[in-house]
């Protein structure tokens, strides 16, 4: 079916306030990851599902972000009271287990905290 | 712990001429080794990927690479670049933790492709 999609392809916020980005995974995928691409940084993981088990966070910069999926599909990140260096292209992608390697990803948020 | 170096930031080739995109890994135990694309404001495209079957793996759009243990390196390669290969790839290995795997990056290599 369809691939990975994110919602939206961009969003433009102010200092302090709060934005929630959506990943839906290909369908029948039980993981699903988040990564955020910065130019400083690079690629960097942040947060893992799998299932209904407890999520891996270990990748979060800081506790103004957190994660959820709902149903074990679609998942929202939300950033709480952003800073101008969560400025960033976040990615999400789906592996058909968790065991499965190979990861597919979506287009991405590009996200601009003013 | 897991990693990747890619060894250049940027490389510039012509059209038509072979490519070659360095990356050493370090890992404890055998890795699974990606190369991901990704073209401008586009998502990221898995090229091709070596799990320890054949050292020589071909992926798509006339791309391969070499796993090379003695030389920790898996090298991205092509015999003749076309404009459309301009992009920027990933070296990538996957770090795996219980039963779960993340994906560990270098830090990309952008490929131009003069005409």
């Amino acid at each position: 079916g369809a691939g990975v999609s994110q919602s939206p392809s961009n969003k433009v916020t102010e200092k302090g306030k709060d934005v929630e980005l959506r990943c839906d995974p290909i369908s029948g995928h039980t993981a699903l990851y988040w990564y955020r691409q910065s130019l400083g940084q690079g690629l960097e993981f942040l947060i893992y599902f799998q299932g209904n088990s407890a999520p891996d966070k270990s990748g979060l910069p800081s506790d103004r972000f957190s994660a959820e999926r709902t149903g074990g599909s679609v998942s929202t990140l939300t950033i709480q009271r952003t800073q101008q260096e969560d400025s960033a292209v976040y990615l999400c992608a789906s592996s058909l287990a968790a065991i499965q390697e190979t990861q597919y990803f979506g287009p991405g948020t590009r996200l601009l905290v003013l | 712990a897991q990693s990747v170096t890619q060894l250049d930031s940027h490389v510039s080739v012509s059209e038509g001429t072979p490519v070659l995109l360095r990356c050493n890994y370090s890992s404890s135990y055998s890795p699974s080794l990606f190369w991901y694309v990704q073209h401008p404001n586009k998502g990221l495209q898995l090229l091709l990927k070596y799990t320890s079957a054949a050292t020589l793996v071909k992926g798509i759009n006339g791309f391969e690479a070499e796993f090379k243990k003695s030389e920790t390196s898996f090298h991205l390669t092509k015999p003749s670049a076309h404009m459309s290969d301009a992009a920027e790839y990933f070296c990538v290995v996957s770090d795996r933790k219980d039963s779960s795997y993340k994906l560990i990056f270098g830090s990309g290599t952008r490929l131009l492709v003069r005409p």
